[in-house]
């Protein structure tokens, strides 16, 4: 099956920039989704499509998608943006829905 | 407003059963691709179903094929996951979530419940 893989944390401090990658084997063939997801509360869709942003997202929420990597891009982080952020794809070979490990972003 | 609520969620022990339960309010499920996902403790998501409008296709994670079983009752506006011998590894948060299909593309997970917790331990 399809493997997508993200770096563990990411640090920034409050005003700067958080760039979250995903990797995996030529997913700019693939629609990368991406997720928050707060202690205790249920994952919020953040980007769909590499680079939609769902209605109610904050335009400071970006993704892009190509060759082996897809990002997600935070700017002007906040204190709440603090949270557990994953990537997800659709294998079509398999029908099988695939996640990422997750990062967890921390605002210093 | 949408609202998906998941229930069911026990403590139980290895090799036992649990049936969980998502009922829908707000929209009809009829229209939607539905889907489970579970939080284990320390991990990261891991997509366990999806079942098709009419129940005829479901997918599984290969962890849990031939233990869980997904179904739906349309009528009920309701998802259900059946889980069977069960192990400890089974043990996390499980949300039930609508499945957002393009062109028969699989694409993301839309509305989310707030989860039912499954504690597998003897």
């Amino acid at each position: 099956s399809y493997v997508v893989t993200q770096p563990p944390s990411v640090s920034v401090a409050p005003g700067q920039t958080a760039r979250i990658t995903c990797g995996g084997s030529m997913i700019g063939g693939y629609s990368v989704h991406w997720y928050h997801q707060k202690p205790g509360q249920a994952p919020v869709l953040v980007v769909y499509d590499d680079s939609d942003r769902p209605s109610g997202i904050p335009e400071r929420f970006s993704g892009s998608n190509s060759g082996n990597t897809a990002t997600l891009t935070i700017t002007r982080v906040e204190a709440g943006d603090e949270a557990d952020y994953y990537c997800q794809v659709w294998d079509s070979t398999t029908y099988h829905v695939v996640f990422g490990g997750g990062t967890k972003l921390t605002v210093l | 407003e949408v609202q998906l609520v998941e229930s069911g969620g026990d403590l139980v022990q290895p090799g036992g059963s649990l049936r969980l339960s998502c009922a829908v309010s707000g929209f009809s499920i009829s229209n939607y691709w539905m889907g489970w996902v579970r939080l284990a403790p320390g991990k990261g998501l891991e997509w366990v179903a999806n079942i098709e409008q009419d129940g005829t296709q479901t997918y599984y994670v290969d962890s849990v094929k031939g233990r869980f079983t997904i179904s739906r009752d349309n009528a009920k506006n309701s998802l259900f996951l059946q889980l069977n011998s069960l192990r400890a590894e089974d043990t996390a948060v499980y949300y039930c979530a609508t499945v957002v299909v393009v062109a028969g593309a699989i694409t993301y997970f839309d509305s989310w419940g707030q989860g039912t917790l499954v504690t597998v331990s003897s």
